[in-house]
């Protein structure tokens, strides 16, 4: 079955620092991979997706992935953190023949500090 | 466009009480999905749907029914409420796999 991990459902950093935040995937099939950000008391907002293609994938925001596949990681990155990034980020996966199905990671709550 | 809207935000039930939160969008996509999200628990999908008249279940699927009449709307039934349906309910929808999945603001259920 189809699985994805995020590791660490909290991360504070300073404005200004690296924001590191990890998704893990479990699969025997090539995936799909999303992150969404949620927030407070809104909808999910696709922040970027990888299908195929160019591993390194870059979002809305300044935020970017790296699909890399002999580590099963999609991380998320951001060179300098703003405090507007402060939300919840949800990695999501999907796989060729249940492509009508997302599988959300428990999310990761950024905090940035001044 | 409106894209995917959701009535109602709000919604207080008691237990054993039926209700459907409602889910539109007008972007002609053919995917639709329910998901509820809990603390810790991230988005957990109940049902979807891949085209009018199809629907199937997800992992969450227990006390809850839908139905795909038309592209546009994707209703979401509580039979019976029950205190662990307490959360918030998202609906999206995507034109087609794997494409980008939009999401409604939500409605924060809560079953007393």
């Amino acid at each position: 079955a189809q699985s994805v991990t995020q590791l660490g459902s909290h991360v504070s950093v300073s404005e200004g620092a690296l924001v590191l935040l990890r998704c893990n995937y479990s699969s025997s099939v090539p995936p799909y991979l999303f992150w969404y950000v949620q927030y407070p008391n809104q909808g999910l907002q696709l922040l970027l997706k990888y299908t195929t293609g160019a591993t390194l994938v870059k979002g809305i925001n300044g935020f970017e992935a790296e699909f890399k596949k002999s580590e099963t990681s999609f991380h998320l990155t951001k060179p300098s953190a703003h405090m507007s990034d402060a939300a919840e980020y949800f990695c999501a996966v999907s796989f060729t023949g249940t492509a009508s199905k997302l599988t959300f990671g428990t999310g990761t709550r950024l905090q940035v500090t001044l | 466009n409106a894209g995917v809207t959701q009535t109602p935000k709000f919604q207080v039930l008691k237990t054993g009480q039926s209700m459907t939160l409602q889910c539109a969008q007008d972007m002609n996509h053919e995917y639709m999905s329910w998901y509820r999200q809990d603390p810790g628990m991230g988005l957990r999908l109940i049902h979807y749907s891949v085209g009018a008249g199809i629907t199937d279940q997800g992992e969450v699927p227990n006390g809850y029914n839908v139905s795909r009449s038309t592209t546009e709307d994707f209703p979401l039934r509580l039979l019976s409420a029950a205190p662990s349906q307490t959360s918030v309910y998202f609906c999206a929808s995507r034109l087609r796999a794997p494409g980008e999945q939009y999401f409604g603001p939500g409605t924060r259920l809560t079953v007393t």
